[in-house]
Parts: structure tokens; C-alpha cells; sequence
């Protein structure tokens, strides 16, 4: 398996716009993960889903953002509009069986800036 | 979740042996011990898992007093490529929600 892709790597935009981030967790992971990294706070749990179902979304910073997963191979964050203080890197990790005895596989994150 | 306290920066050089203790005084029962490692510009990566005594793998050593209110992780004979952050986690079955905290910064110099 390729492991956990995320796309794009690097994002710039302008604050304002719409950013759409992208994952695809790795094959049979019923488990998805979507984390936001940055100096001040460092790694921090947005939203997580399982078998594609949003279970807990109490990370989500406040309603500009939004993820969903439509389907077991899929799974989007976006952020509408942007602001200059969402520039961070975000990470999206699948996992089996979930919980904090089960491996997270995490992919290579998205460095999202917003000028 | 258990709180976990781990220093935050530690400097070594290459062919030693880099030990991180972290420091989880409130583990429960059902807790076990995780660590993860971050290289620049990429995801956490998993190392080790362990819930008493000492586990091995190919990276690291896993040590864990009886009372298992800490935990020493072991990198034998470091690398410059094993410059990177490293994060403690204590977790059970059914938490969800991993506490990354702010993790150890070890630095290997040749």
C-alpha cells in the first residue's frame, strides 16, 4: 500500500478563498483522522470519522471549517473562506481499528498558507 | 488521558545512545505507552507500543517501571537521520483522541 495521501502538498491562497484539502486513508482502515500542526499549538485533532461517519468533530476551530468522507477511500477538509490564521500544516491518518492502542499511519500533510 | 511530560529538547551525536524519559504519573490501568516519531516536513510516524517491562523492536527500546509512572524511550547508536521530534502518548482501547503534546526535540550531530 502506498500509505496515507494527502494532497496538495503545498497550498497558497489568499485570504478569503476556499480551500479544499485532500486524503485518501489507506485501504481497510475503518478509522480517518484529520490533524492540524503549528508552532504555537502543535498537533491537534480536528475531526475523526469512522467507517465514514463523522464521530467527533469538537476539533474543528470554528463553522469555516468543514470535512466530510463520502466514501471509504475519501475525505475532504475544507476551509471557506480562509484566513491568514489557518496557515498551518494538516495531517490526515487512518488507522484500523482506531483508539489509543491502534497505530495511526499518517500521510506527508499539506502546508496550507493564506497570504 | 493521562497528562504526559517529556523534556523538550535533548542534543546527541552520532553512535550514541539517546534515552527520552517521559513522565505519566496519573496511568491508568488500562493505559498503554506510545511513541511516535516526526522527521521535518512530515507526518508522526509510530516506533514503539508497550504496557510494562521492556519491548524491542528494530528501532527502539521500550522501558517501563513496575509502577508505570514512566517510561524511557532507547535509540541505540543514533544517526544523523535520527534527528527528529518525538512525541510520549498514553492511551487505552477506546481513546480516540491522542494527545500529541509537545514531544522532544532530539538532535544528533556529527
Amino acid at each position: 500500500d502506498a500509505g496515507v495521501i494527502q494532497s496538495p502538498r503545498h497550498e497558497v491562497t489568499e485570504m478569503g478563498q476556499e480551500v479544499t484539502l485532500r486524503c485518501k486513508p489507506i485501504s481497510g482502515h475503518d478509522y480517518l483522522f484529520w490533524y492540524r500542526q503549528t508552532m504555537m499549538r502543535g498537533l491537534e485533532l480536528l475531526i475523526y470519522f469512522n467507517n465514514n461517519v463523522p464521530i467527533d468533530d469538537s476539533g474543528m476551530p470554528e463553522d469555516r471549517f468543514s470535512a466530510k468522507m463520502p466514501n471509504a477511500s475519501f475525505s475532504t477538509l475544507k476551509i471557506q473562506p480562509s484566513e491568514p490564521r489557518d496557515s498551518a500544516v494538516y495531517f490526515c491518518a487512518s488507522s484500523h481499528r482506531g483508539g489509543g492502542l491502534d497505530i495511526q499511519y499518517f500521510g506527508a500533510g499539506t502546508r496550507l498558507s493564506v497570504l | 488521558l493521562a497528562k504526559t511530560t517529556q523534556p523538550i529538547s535533548m542534543d546527541s551525536y552520532e553512535g550514541q545512545e539517546v534515552n527520552i524519559t517521559c513522565s505519566h504519573n496519573n496511568i491508568a490501568t488500562n493505559d498503554y505507552i506510545t511513541w511516535y516519531q516526526q522527521f521535518p516536513s512530515q507526518g508522526p510516524r509510530f516506533i514503539i507500543q508497550g504496557y510494562k517491562t521492556k519491548v524491542t523492536n528494530e528501532v527502539a527500546s521500550l522501558f517501563i517501571p513496575a509502577d508505570r509512572k514512566s517510561s524511557t524511550l532507547s535509540l541505540p547508536r543514533v544517526s544523523l537521520s535520527d534527528t527528529a521530534v518525538y512525541y510520549c502518548l498514553v492511551g487505552r482501547f477506546n481513546d480516540y483522541k491522542l494527545s500529541f503534546g509537545a514531544g522532544t526535540t532530539v538532535t544528533v550531530r556529527a
